[in-house]
């Protein structure tokens, strides 16, 4: 099974801060990596795919990026409603496995 | 409007059994793969298992190898995992996820049924 290391596991940050989350395969997924964010007692929400591709709906200061092993999260400014639990996850190959979460917390 | 509405979790004895459903509405059931995803409370993310359109061809984690079955009923809409021979460590909030395969994600997720096993 391909091994997803998400960090840092958590980070406090401040409304308008620039934030980068980090996301290491343990081989090569190519760019089949997906970003999720997780509010406290909701499902999993679809942010990007594909690496860099933005979902619909989803506001553009969210970006993705890297292929290979190693992509990035980027939230350019961050909101309020931005504080939530991100995960990354491959979808390379069966089993499709999560990174633990990074959870990103107001400072 | 995508809706996925998950039912069927409860309080089950290690060793038990436990049906779960998935009603599906606002998209074309039968075109899509769909998937079992769960989290163990305060945990993260664990994939379980997906179904093709084909219900015939269906993938799961090793750790549920020959105890869960996943189906689904094209003409109802609907999605089910059942589960046999529990384990405490599937104590968790089970989520059903529509999979679009062109993009390699699961794009929409109902909010999750909770599964305790538990004596």
């Amino acid at each position: 099974d391909i091994q997803m290391t998400q960090s840092p596991s958590s980070l406090s940050a401040s409304v308008g801060d620039r934030v980068t989350i980090t996301c290491r395969a343990s081989q090569s997924v190519r760019n089949y990596l997906n970003w999720f964010q997780q509010k406290p007692g909701k499902a999993p929400k679809l942010l990007i795919y594909l690496a860099s591709s933005l979902q619909g709906g989803v506001p553009s200061r969210f970006s993705g990026s890297g292929s290979g092993t190693d992509f990035t999260l980027t939230i350019s400014s961050l909101q309020p409603e931005d504080f939530a639990t991100y995960y990354c996850q491959q979808s390379y190959n069966t089993p499709p496995t999560f990174g633990q979460g990074t959870k990103l917390e107001i400072k | 409007e995508v809706q996925l509405v998950e039912s069927g979790g409860g309080l089950v004895q290690p060793g038990g059994s436990l049906r779960l459903s998935c009603a599906a509405s606002g998209f074309i059931f039968s075109n899509y793969w769909m998937s079992w995803v769960r989290q163990a409370p305060g945990k993260g993310l664990e994939w379980v298992a997906n179904v093709e359109q084909d219900v015939s061809k269906n993938h799961y984690v090793d750790s549920v190898k020959g105890r869960f079955t996943i189906s689904r009923d094209n003409a109802k809409n609907s999605l089910y995992l059942q589960m046999t021979s529990l384990r405490a460590e599937d104590t968790a909030l089970y989520y059903c996820a529509r999979v679009r395969t062109d993009i390699s994600a699961r794009d929409f997720w109902g909010q999750g049924t909770l599964v305790t096993v538990s004596s």
